[in-house]
């Protein structure tokens, strides 16, 4: 079984400040790693995924994230966060040897950027 | 513009009864998945199609029921059997499974409120 934890519920940072939000995974096999954005009252966009190949990921709105594979993590960073980044992320994960689709969630992490 | 649409985006049930979302998607994708966010719990399955006329339980179908009769369209009925219907329900589609992996795209939610 797969199983996927977002170590902080809640990361305050101010505005134009670093920005980490971490995640771990277990599972016994090759996964696929995604993270998702969601604004209040809204569906989930994709910020980036993990597949295979190079383990330094971009995304969309400057932020990316890095598979190890030793550690089990995938951590979502960006430089300097903006207003607009304020919103809850999820981390996920998908078994490469399944041909479900399915997607594993982690518990998100509300990011909240001050000014 | 293609993608996938949810409706109604509040709904509100009275206790007996059974209701049903509303999941469209011109994606023209095989795959269709409804999850449920409940705070602080992340997204949970509750039941994914990868093809028209079959689907399958996910992690916590009891208590709903799905159909998939044409390929764009796969509604979720609440029945009176779930005791805690209130939450937020997504929707998303991907391609099948198994011809590659492609990214969840999901729809905008519904907001169910037990009254």
């Amino acid at each position: 079984a797969q199983s996927v934890t977002q170590l902080d519920s809640q990361v305050p940072v101010f505005e134009e400040a670093p920005v980490e939000l971490r995640c771990n995974y277990s599972s016994s096999v090759s996964v696929y790693l995604f993270w998702y954005v969601q604004y209040p009252n809204q569906g989930l966009q994709l910020l980036l995924k993990y597949l295979s190949g190079s383990t330094l990921v971009k995304g969309i709105n400057g932020f990316e994230a890095e598979f190890n594979k030793s550690q089990t993590s995938f951590h979502l960073r960006k430089p300097s966060v903006h207003i607009s980044d304020t919103a809850e992320y999820f981390c996920a994960v998908s078994d490469q040897q399944g041909n479900t689709g399915k997607l594993i969630f982690g518990q998100g992490t509300t990011l909240q950027v001050k000014p | 513009d293609g993608g996938i649409t949810q409706s109604p985006k509040y709904l509100f049930r009275k206790e007996g009864q059974n209701v049903t979302l509303s999941c469209e998607q011109n994606l023209n994708h095989d795959a269709m998945y409804w999850y449920r966010q409940d705070p602080g719990q992340g997204l949970r399955l509750i039941y994914y199609s990868q093809i028209v006329n079959d689907f399958q339980k996910g992690d916590i179908a009891e208590g709903y029921s799905v159909s998939r009769e044409k390929k764009e369209s796969f509604p979720l009925t609440v029945t009176s059997a779930q005791k805690n219907p209130t939450a937020f329900y997504l929707c998303a589609s991907s391609i099948r499974p198994g011809q590659g992996f492609g990214e969840a795209f999901f729809g905008q939610g519904t907001r169910l409120t037990v009254v």
